[in-house]
């Protein structure tokens, strides 16, 4: 069974860092492009960042541009979304995903950033 | 960037009704454009790609049309569990783009 699952989230003030990560397991990880994709409390789905299978290559949103990055490791089949200088417009559910036929989704977790 | 602009925001109908949510691209995405499946609570559910191929367990209610800029997703009966958000995404360049979604809601 398929299974992306995102920890790391919660509650942090604004200009903090949180790093999430995300545990795959169920398919060969490490042959494919992922992605963090996030949803803000009533808006809509927002794609951030994809990272080809080895890492090498990285793309994302001007959104998130110089704040967040995006890395995995193959060999613990991880991904991960290191956030810094986070701003209260970064609320949101966060998940990961394999896009592409199959799809592949995470559940979520949840970021607040709050005073 | 490539803009998706969806329409309408939102589409008030009964079960059975016929469905149709249009996507246009601001760019050529040739067919490289999904549709997906979105209620509170739960992970996005891939419906189309390829502009018009059923994703994997996907009931034959669904179908997808169209390439080069214009898109549409076709629910031919609604089914009760089909009141969500529908967003189309397009996969041809990065950044990987979604359009602003489509509620369908219970008239």
């Amino acid at each position: 069974e398929v299974q992306l699952l995102e920890s790391g989230g919660g509650l942090v003030q604004p200009g903090g860092s949180l790093r999430l990560s995300c545990a795959a397991s169920g398919f060969t990880f490490s042959s494919y492009t992922m992605s963090w994709v996030r949803q803000a409390p009533g808006k809509g789905l927002e794609w951030l960042f994809g990272i080809s299978s080895s890492g090498g290559d990285t793309y994302s949103a001007d959104s998130v541009k110089g704040r967040f990055t995006i890395s995995r490791d193959n060999s613990k089949n991880t991904l991960y979304l290191q956030m810094s200088s986070l701003r209260v417009e970064d609320t949101a559910v966060y998940y990961c995903a394999k896009i592409g036929q199959p799809d592949y989704w995470g559940q979520g977790t949840l970021v607040t950033v709050s005073s | 960037e490539i803009v998706l602009a969806q329409s309408p925001a939102t589409l008030s109908l009964s079960p059975g009704e016929r469905a149709t949510l249009s996507c246009r691209t601001s760019q050529y995405v040739s067919n490289y454009l999904a549709w997906y499946q979105h209620k509170p609570g739960q992970a996005p559910r891939l419906l189309i790609y390829d502009a018009s191929k059923r994703a994997t367990g996907i009931p034959a209610r669904f179908s997808g049309s169209g390439s080069g800029t214009d898109f549409t997703l076709t629910i031919s009966s609604l089914e009760p569990e089909d009141f969500a958000v529908y967003y189309c995404q397009q996969r041809t360049n990065w950044p990987l783009t979604f359009g602003g979604g489509t509620k369908v809601e219970i008239k």
